[in-house]
């Protein structure tokens, strides 16, 4: 019940392309709903978040949608560019100050 | 936005030995603090939370002997691998929340390589 799954596990996109990662949740108690990104060698960078009271967020070029009766978000990253190539964590907490519980990561690929 | 460092970012050290970790927060208070490990093409493993001037809570299969865990002020925590062998080789990364607010910022990690 505290597993956030996420796919597809690697994904390849053409440049300009729109790059879709989808997750899962069980626990209906998890009230926070961050993205991360990450480059080889680095630690993660947060990239969007979204609470469950809002269906949709959008930050420049990337948007959460967010489906609370089907207990699923999922990041959308429109017109995708070489420079997104990097692996993306979703992840869920339960509430403030308590840790993170991360998916298992998408490796994303764009080609040019 | 916030900002958080560690040191070294990379170290070598012989087995046997104890390698000591730092991780700041740099432009505010951290309330809070995760310590994780991360094997090559794999998520993040949870490790601990460090409450400042608080023990930490170390999750279920970490040995607490082992990976200890100061947080003794609001923008320094320090993770201390005792007596190191080659299978703790790993990227140790740091997390830090501010008072209030969800937001986890994470530090550029540590590659650890006992040998």
């Amino acid at each position: 019940q505290q597993q956030v799954k996420q796919s597809p596990q690697s994904l390849i996109v053409q440049k300009g392309g729109i790059s879709i990662i989808n997750c899962a949740y069980e626990n209906t108690a998890f009230d926070y709903f961050p993205w991360y990104q990450q480059f080889p060698g680095k630690g993660p960078a947060l990239l969007i978040a979204i609470r469950p009271d809002v269906s949709e967020k959008k930050e420049g070029r990337f948007t959460i949608s967010f489906n609370k009766s089907a207990k699923q978000f999922s990041l959308h990253i429109m017109d995708s560019q070489p420079g997104d190539s990097a692996t993306y964590f979703c992840a869920a907490t339960l509430q403030a100050g308590t840790a993170l519980i991360f998916g298992k990561g998408t490796t994303l690929s764009v080609s040019s | 936005g916030a900002v958080v460092s560690q040191h070294p970012s990379w170290v070598i050290c012989k087995s046997g030995t104890s390698v000591k970790i730092e991780c700041r927060s740099l432009d505010f208070q951290a309330t809070t603090m995760f310590w994780y490990r991360q094997f090559p093409k794999q998520s993040l493993m949870l490790m601990a939370t460090s409450n400042e001037g608080s023990k930490a809570t170390y999750e279920q299969g970490v040995e607490k002997d082992k990976f200890l865990i100061n947080h003794a002020s609001l923008t320094l925590s320090t993770l201390t691998v005792t007596s190191a062998h080659p299978e703790d080789s790993s990227f140790y990364i740091c997390s830090a929340k501010g008072q209030g607010g969800y937001e986890q910022y994470f530090g550029p990690g540590t590659r650890l390589t006992v040998t």
